[in-house]
């Protein structure tokens, strides 16, 4: 267990929805990283915040949305769901100091299945 | 942006034999390597993680070399058993400006690894 956790761990929806996925990091760390895994593109970083502020964005798409809350729990918000959405979505939390400040350590995902 | 390309893409070894596994990435700005080891259905779990002022580090039967001149870093798993089946992903990442924001990894396309008992 790696002290990450995410909800839900399934997900069932269908094509043009909206859903929210959430993720509480480890206790301590400030930075949350999202990434998306799916069958054809492998793992892919989408976005990061750190203690309340975007900091970085990867390959996501305008549908896509995140944010990071004061109590450093972050929501990722996925709209106008299509088939291709359908992916492993996992959360990720790094320490903000020290020698641990490198590693990020995985939530168990989310599976999103888009109908 | 980075790219990290992985090799080979599947890997098949008798147990208690070596298993290889070579990557290499685009930027020479990258500092910071983890191996991840994913099996079915779980969490992508870091099992080892070398800094580019390191040229290699060991922890029990598994091990990491980098070279950075050459911009390929290796996961090197001795005495292999049949748990280490499963799909391992290396990944590079640039240490932020600012050393608490930590910074994304990108990921390699990942190795399945089959240990035939």
């Amino acid at each position: 267990d790696s002290g990450v956790t995410q909800t839900p761990k399934h997900l069932i929806t269908a094509t043009g929805q909206r859903v929210t996925l959430r993720c509480s990091p480890r206790s301590g760390d400030l930075s949350v990283y999202w990434y998306q895994q799916s069958l054809d593109q492998g793992l892919q970083f989408l976005i990061q915040y750190y203690n309340g502020e975007e900091r970085a964005k990867g390959n996501i798409l305008e549908r896509f949305s995140a944010q990071q809350f004061p109590d450093l729990h972050s929501e990722l918000n996925l709209s106008s769901l299509e088939l291709g959405d359908s992916a492993l979505y996992f959360c990720a939390s790094s320490p903000h100091l020290g020698r641990g400040a490198y590693e990020q350590y995985f939530g168990p995902g989310t599976r999103l299945t888009v109908t | 942006g980075e790219n990290v390309e992985q090799h080979p893409s599947t890997l098949s070894v008798q147990e208690g034999d070596s298993a290889v596994i070579k990557c290499t990435y685009s930027d020479s700005a990258s500092n910071y390597f983890p191996w991840y080891k994913q099996e079915l259905g779980k969490r992508p779990q870091l099992i080892i993680d070398i800094r580019s002022n390191v040229g290699e580090k060991k922890d029990q039967r598994i091990a990491v070399t980098l070279n950075k001149t050459a911009k390929h870093f290796s996961l090197h798993i001795t005495e292999t058993q049949p748990e280490d089946s499963a799909v391992y992903f290396c990944a590079a990442s640039i240490r932020g400006v600012i050393k608490a924001a930590g910074n994304k990894l990108t990921f390699g396309g990942g190795t399945r690894v089959l240990v035939k008992p």
